[in-house]
């Protein structure tokens, strides 16, 4: 089945860096990868998702990239703020299978001001 | 919409008790999921189903028993509960979009087994 591995488990940032968290993922038959956001104590929080047919993707500060040769997607946020401060978790499914997302480790973004 | 509700929000159980942690939503979404998440391991799939009457198993699926009779609901059953089944479980769902479709999910219950 499908592996998801996420790097790195926790990274501090300067506000206003950029910050950058990879994920590989084994099965070559995924073609859906989200990222989710996930504040102490709430629900994880869809930001962005990529689909296999694309490269890059973009909103506002955060853009995701896609290697599928690699196997490998990276979620890249821009002008960091403290409220980006939380878990991120990326993701893979295969959408033919129905909602099965296998998830990374989870990484501890803390920004600080 | 109220979206996704789980309930109870947070339960005591003793082990080799047994209860039923209840899911709902109000999206009329064809895929529903269990996924419990324990510190630094992330969330991992328990049983998912694609629509009514149809569940399959996912990466944790042993001693978690699953059904789903309507679309709405899919309540994930302990048989006998154990420590290691103390952790926080969220339900999610999704509709059956053809290019993958966003997981929404729900509050959560904590539970803690003594």
């Amino acid at each position: 089945g499908e592996n998801v591995e996420q790097h790195p488990s926790t990274l501090s940032v300067q506000e206003g860096d950029s910050a950058v968290i990879k994920c590989t993922y084994s099965d070559s038959a995924s073609n859906y990868f989200p990222w989710y956001k996930q504040e102490l104590g709430k629900r994880p929080q869809l930001i962005i998702d990529i689909r296999s047919n694309v490269g890059e993707k973009k909103d506002q500060r955060i853009a995701v990239t896609l290697n599928k040769t690699a196997k490998h997607f990276s979620l890249h946020i821009t002008e960091t703020q403290p409220e980006d401060s939380a878990v991120y978790f990326c993701a893979a499914s295969n959408y033919n299978q129905g909602g099965k997302l296998i998830f990374g480790q989870g990484t501890e973004l803390s920004v600080k001001p | 919409n109220a979206g996704v509700t789980q309930t109870p929000k947070f339960q005591v159980l003793k082990t080799g008790q047994s209860m039923t942690l209840q899911c709902a939503q109000d999206m009329n979404h064809e895929y529903m999921s269990w996924y419990r998440q324990d510190p630094g391991m992330g969330l991992r799939l328990i049983h998912y189903s694609v629509g009514a009457g149809i569940t399959d198993q996912g990466e944790v699926p042993n001693g978690y028993n699953v059904s789903r009779s309507t679309t709405e609901d899919f309540p994930l059953r302990l048989l006998s509960a154990a420590p290691s089944q103390t952790s926080v479980y969220f339900c999610a769902s999704s509709s059956a979009g053809l290019a993958g479709e966003t997981q929404y999910f729900g509050p959560g219950t904590r539970l803690l087994v003594l």
